[in-house]
């Protein structure tokens, strides 16, 4: 099994709500990620969670916060968010922990709206 | 730099007619390859992972094959269904776990 689950699907908020994306993975996976991605880009990392430390933040603005309470789970705390930051936000797991092959498995991804 | 390029941009195939997706990478040194098929506002599916040049992996009317330089998805007979965007992406040897992903290549198959 390779599914990764992501809730929820669609969401549309505006710019002085808070809000969470939840992610969840049961293959054992030590690595986390959070991708961005808009229309006919590709990904974009946010962040990356290894053995449930934050390894990796790609700048990412401090409205984006993201939380990893076990191994299993990957959340994305969204506050004041702006126009710009509608889009498909993808989640993903591997089983590299701090570097080895990891294929990423995706989850069908969050579509968020910013009002 | 590390860099992934994918050509064509987009590709317009009859079906039956076959063809090739190119995934060029400049990397110092590489550990995997990586092809993804993504339908729109759906999660990327993954479809092969290559280690080393030379190696080949094949599913369904897919085939992927990888080279020092590039890799080649090479589709087959396609049918409609195929149509979607593929997407190629590397992880480097001195980047930990992070993916560099390339821009994609749009195919659609017309019945």
């Amino acid at each position: 099994d390779t599914e990764v689950t992501q809730t929820p699907k669609h969401l549309v908020m505006g710019m002085t709500n808070k809000k969470s994306l939840k992610c969840e993975q049961h293959m054992g996976h030590r690595a986390m990620y959070w991708y961005k991605q808009k229309a006919k880009k590709p990904p974009e990392l946010m962040f990356v969670y290894s053995y449930e430390k934050l390894s990796i933040n790609e700048s990412v603005p401090s409205r984006f916060s993201p939380e990893c309470p076990n191994s299993s789970l990957l959340n994305l705390h969204l506050h004041a968010l702006q126009p710009e930051d509608s889009a498909l936000y993808l989640c993903a797991s591997s089983n590299s922990g701090t570097g080895g092959i990891g294929t990423q498995y995706f989850g069908p991804g969050t579509r968020l709206t910013v009002l | 730099e590390d860099q992934v390029t994918q050509s064509p941009e987009a590709l317009r195939l009859q079906e039956g007619e076959s063809s090739s997706l190119n995934c060029s990478y400049t990397v110092s040194g590489l550990r995997g390859l990586f092809w993804y098929r993504q339908d729109p506002g759906k999660g990327p599916e993954f479809l092969f992972t290559l280690y080393s040049a030379g190696e080949e992996k094949e599913k369904e009317r897919l085939k992927a094959t990888l080279t020092k330089k590039e890799s080649f998805l090479h589709i087959t007979a396609p049918k409609p269904e195929d149509s979607a965007t593929y997407l190629c992406a590397v992880q480097a040897l001195d980047t930990g776990n992070q993916f560099y992903f390339g821009t994609g290549t749009s195919l659609t198959v017309i019945p």
